[in-house]
């Protein structure tokens, strides 16, 4: 099965900074990638998604950048806002197409003014 | 996008009771949906798999026989926890994806469990 390293724990930046938070995962056949963000007690929401085909995906301030070969992906998060502050989470599938997202152990980020 | 509904939001209960959580998927059918829990300042860990008219997947160390997972139709899945003790305390949250590729996973909004 997969298994997802998220890096660091806590990210502190202040606002206008960008934020970069990193995954590396362990199954060379996984090809979808999400990232979610996580306010207190509240679910998920996926924030930006990439599939293996692609290196690269941009949605305003976020981008999500894939290295198949070294393995791993990256959160990218531009000029930075206090509301941007939230847990965030990278994932992959377990066991393939259709299957249970596995977690890494999430980012707190907190973006002060 | 999809809807997931999930109740009740939160649940206290005493020991060695059983409480009851339901997962919908209400504008779309989902043959698969996953069960997950999540601790204080922690991830999403997986439990289970539930599968429409078959058993469910656990995962290792969770106890199958404590917590049951019912998925009768193709829109409800139901995680019951029986005998709960207040280490059973926790956020149980289930996902689904509409589809059979990988697509986005789309959460219910959790159920925070007190066992008091």
């Amino acid at each position: 099965g997969e298994n997802v390293e998220q890096h660091p724990s806590t990210l502190s930046v202040q606002e206008g900074d960008s934020a970069v938070i990193k995954c590396t995962y362990s199954d060379s056949a996984s090809n979808y990638f999400p990232w979610y963000k996580q306010e207190l007690g509240k679910r998920p929401q996926l924030i930006i998604d990439i599939r293996s085909n692609v290196g690269e995906k941009k949605d305003q301030r976020i981008a999500v950048t894939l290295n198949k070969t070294a393995k791993h992906f990256s959160l990218h998060i531009t000029e930075t806002q206090p509301e941007d502050s939230a847990v965030y989470f990278c994932a992959a599938p377990s066991k393939g197409a259709g299957t249970a997202l596995i977690f890494g152990k999430g980012t707190t980020l907190s973006v002060s003014s | 996008g999809a809807v997931v509904s999930q109740h009740p939001s939160w649940v206290i209960c005493k020991s060695g009771t059983s409480v009851k959580i339901e997962c919908r998927s209400l504008d779309f059918q989902a043959t698969t949906m996953f069960w997950y829990r999540q601790f204080p300042k922690q991830s999403l860990m997986l439990m289970a798999t539930s599968n429409e008219g078959s058993k469910a997947t656990y995962e290792q160390g969770v106890e199958k026989d404590k917590f049951l997972i019912n998925h009768a139709s193709l829109t409800l899945s139901t995680l019951t926890v029986t005998s709960a003790h207040p280490e059973d305390s926790s956020f149980y949250i289930c996902s689904a994806q509409p589809g059979q590729l990988n697509t986005e996973a789309f959460f219910g909004q959790g159920t925070r469990l007190t066992v008091v």
